[in-house]
């Protein structure tokens, strides 16, 4: 069973710039969510796909954006980079209708916006 | 809005002490995930909850859902440094997207 993969693991970008990160998601999974880790701060979510189509969204603005792909991996974009914006960035995949919404994790992308 | 309130915020302790993890809400879930996270690290998923009451145990890990449904805890026994790490509890009402807490960042001293 392949788990949840991020790519890039960290990356340094310029306020204004804009960034995509990618993210494979569990095998059998057909939703993935992401999430903004701040430090010291628990994940909060950005928003989640479920087959290729957004099925909610957090309090983030329009500049956060994102895709799922027909094999369910997804992309995240961020927009004209603020220094706020760095933080680690997660991603994770479920099946729902399993025990609860267990979502399962990748190793995350850490994003430093200078 | 849900939220989820964790305690204590911080937590330093020896090895082979006891200690508990909090995690409440005035919201009612029907689902409720542990997870633990390492620095530079995603979550890694404990244990899920979805019964009023229900208590799971994983190893010296031992976990409880509220009756209700609205707060949860976890007891650790005799903890190692091995322990040491971020525990976030993270909450759910359907297939709605988890909410999480702020954790409770252990420190185990040999």
């Amino acid at each position: 069973e392949t788990g949840v993969t991020q790519s890039p693991t960290h990356l340094i970008k310029t306020r204004g710039q804009q960034v995509t990160l990618r993210c494979s998601s569990q095998s059998g999974h057909n939703t993935v969510s992401w999430y903004q880790q701040a430090l010291g701060q628990g994940p909060q979510f950005i928003f989640q796909y479920y087959r290729e189509e957004e099925n909610g969204r957090g309090n983030f603005p329009p500049r956060f954006s994102g895709l799922q792909f027909p094999n369910y991996s997804s992309e995240l974009n961020v927009n004209a980079l603020e220094l706020d914006d760095s933080a680690l960035y997660l991603c994770a995949s479920s099946f729902p209708g399993g025990r609860g919404t267990e979502a399962f994790f990748g190793q995350g992308t850490r994003l430093t916006v200078v | 809005t849900q939220l989820l309130e964790q305690s204590p915020q911080f937590l330093s302790i020896q090895e082979g002490e006891n200690l508990t993890v909090y995690c409440n809400s005035s919201s009612v879930f029907s689902s409720l995930q542990w997870y633990r996270q390492e620095p530079g690290e995603g979550p890694v998923l404990l244990v899920t909850v979805v019964t009023g009451g229900e208590v799971k145990k994983l190893k010296r890990l031992t976990f409880q859902f509220g009756d209700a449904r609205k707060d949860s805890s976890l007891h650790i026994t005799a903890a190692q440094p091995g322990d040491t790490g971020l525990y976030l509890c993270a909450g759910a009402t359907g297939n709605t997207p988890l909410v999480f807490g702020k954790g409770t960042r252990l420190s185990v001293i040999a």
